[in-house]
């Protein structure tokens, strides 16, 4: 069974520009969620999807979106990048609103400069 | 603030000493509560469940509601334990908030 895919693993942005991530999650895992990690701040949570459907947010401004596909993949998008937004950016799916866990992908590596 | 408290940020042992990382949660209610792993490298994987009162990889972790902590241990620590670990809730079955995170370096 593949796990969660996210493409690309690395990305390099300028400030000012936007970037677009995409998650695969495992196959049947209807919910995806994102998270952003950063050594200061550790692992936040940005969003989760399910059935296309936004159904909770973190904690982050109108800059960082995302939207899922009927086929349960989902894209993250952030626009006018700042320095700050250099992270990774992880994505974890689980087909039963978390109970047994969340499986996670191995993340993009996105750096603005 | 509803948050979950990871107070140390980095736990030293010798190889074969006893392991506590520590977790506190602040949520009311019926807590979902895991806790993860990161080995270098590596990407973010589950450990524990609380509800499924399981050891893995020697590792045990019980909730105590009126102290709202939910405690990793493991008796007798080894090298390959060495990793970050997050203690995290499951918020409303759609987010984990994660503590700050434990890195735990076991040494010879």
């Amino acid at each position: 069974k593949a796990g969660v895919t996210q493409t690309p693993r690395y990305l390099i942005k300028t400030r000012g520009q936007q970037v677009t991530l995409s998650c695969s999650p495992i196959s049947g895992h209807r919910s995806v969620s994102w998270y952003q990690q950063t050594p200061g701040q550790g692992l936040q949570f940005l969003f989760e999807y399910f059935s296309e459907t936004q159904r909770n947010k973190g904690n982050f401004p109108g800059r960082f979106s995302g939207r899922q596909f009927s086929n349960s993949r989902s894209e993250m998008n952030v626009s006018t990048l700042e320095l700050g937004d250099s992270a990774l950016y992880l994505c974890a799916s689980t087909p039963d609103r978390g109970k047994r866990g969340y499986t996670f992908g191995s993340g993009t590596r996105l750096t603005v400069v | 603030a509803q948050r979950v408290t990871q107070p140390e940020k980095l736990l030293s042992v010798f190889k074969g000493a006893p392991v506590e990382l520590k977790c506190n949660y602040s949520y009311s209610g019926s807590p979902e509560l895991f806790w993860y792993v990161q080995y270098s490298r590596q990407r973010l994987q589950l450990l524990l469940r609380h509800i499924s009162r399981e050891s893995i990889k020697g590792f045990t972790a019980d909730l105590n509601k009126g102290e709202t902590s939910f405690h990793l241990k493991k008796p007798f620590a080894q090298e390959e334990d060495s990793a970050m670990y997050y203690c995290a809730y499951n918020q409303a079955g759609t987010a984990l908030i994660f503590g700050k995170g434990t890195t735990l370096s076991v040494s010879s």
